[in-house]
């Protein structure tokens, strides 16, 4: 099983603010860079957030990333309908040895 | 444009082998870790293994430790994945990726503690008799 935990459900309505969290340890958040995913079904992930907080060219500022401790949480503000999709964080996991990624998060508009 | 296209995907039985491709485009493939990256049908995203620019070092999960070897080959601009002894539990969407490239003021890096930032459509690999 993953050591990444997410909910695995969050949902808003149009324009409403969503946080998503993501649980982890010592050796993995707590030490390295967090990354997330966005997934619309059916599609391949897109990067939306590297290191912590930084958004990628292109990636709307709705979106945004946090880090504190052992813990990271992705926001959407102003939600959205193409929103809709799945959301995974990452990490690399110095234990391990090897990238980890989030149990995932369903993101649905209502 | 920057691109990634999987192939070799199929159905093969249990103990069987398969070989993945990925071929880049667009983008200077030997500045790049890349990695490979699963998603078994209806589940979440699973890390394969990722391989550093120069074929130095490469790193598997311990659910393929063993079995899959991950290669490169700089000149073709391609990027392979063998797989052995495969079981049902193997059977999924497998995604060639690029390892994200930092780039502060003065140079970029690539690294095993970055993600990913262009991903492939995937290839399908069924294990099943």
């Amino acid at each position: 099983q993953s050591v990444l935990t997410q909910p695995p459900s969050a949902s808003g309505t149009p324009g409403q603010r969503v946080t998503i969290s993501c649980s982890g340890g010592t050796s993995n958040i707590g030490r390295n860079f967090v990354y997330w995913y966005q997934q619309v079904p059916g599609t391949a992930p897109k990067l939306l957030i590297y290191r912590h907080d930084q958004r990628p060219s292109g990636v709307p500022d709705r979106f945004s990333g946090s880090k504190s401790g052992t813990s990271a949480s992705l926001a959407i503000s102003g939600l959205r309908s193409e929103d809709e999709a799945d959301y995974y964080c990452a990490a690399w996991d110095d234990s391990l040895s090897g990238y980890v990624f989030g149990t995932g998060t369903k993101v649905t508009v209502l | 444009q920057v691109q990634l296209v999987e192939s070799g995907g199929g159905l093969v039985k249990p103990g069987g082998s398969l070989r993945l491709s990925c071929e880049a485009s667009g983008f200077t493939f030997s500045d790049y870790f890349m990695t490979w990256i699963r998603q078994a049908p209806g589940k979440g995203l699973e890390w394969v293994s990722y391989i550093s620019t120069s074929s130095l070092s490469t790193y598997y999960a311990d659910s393929v430790k063993g079995r899959f070897t991950m290669t490169r080959d700089n000149a073709e601009n391609s990027l392979f994945l063998q797989m052995n002894s495969l079981r049902a539990e193997d059977t999924a969407l497998y995604y060639c990726a690029r390892g994200f490239r930092y780039c502060s003021s003065t140079s970029c890096s690539s690294s095993n503690l970055d993600g990913f930032d262009v991903w492939g459509q995937g290839t399908m690999v069924t294990v099943s008799t």
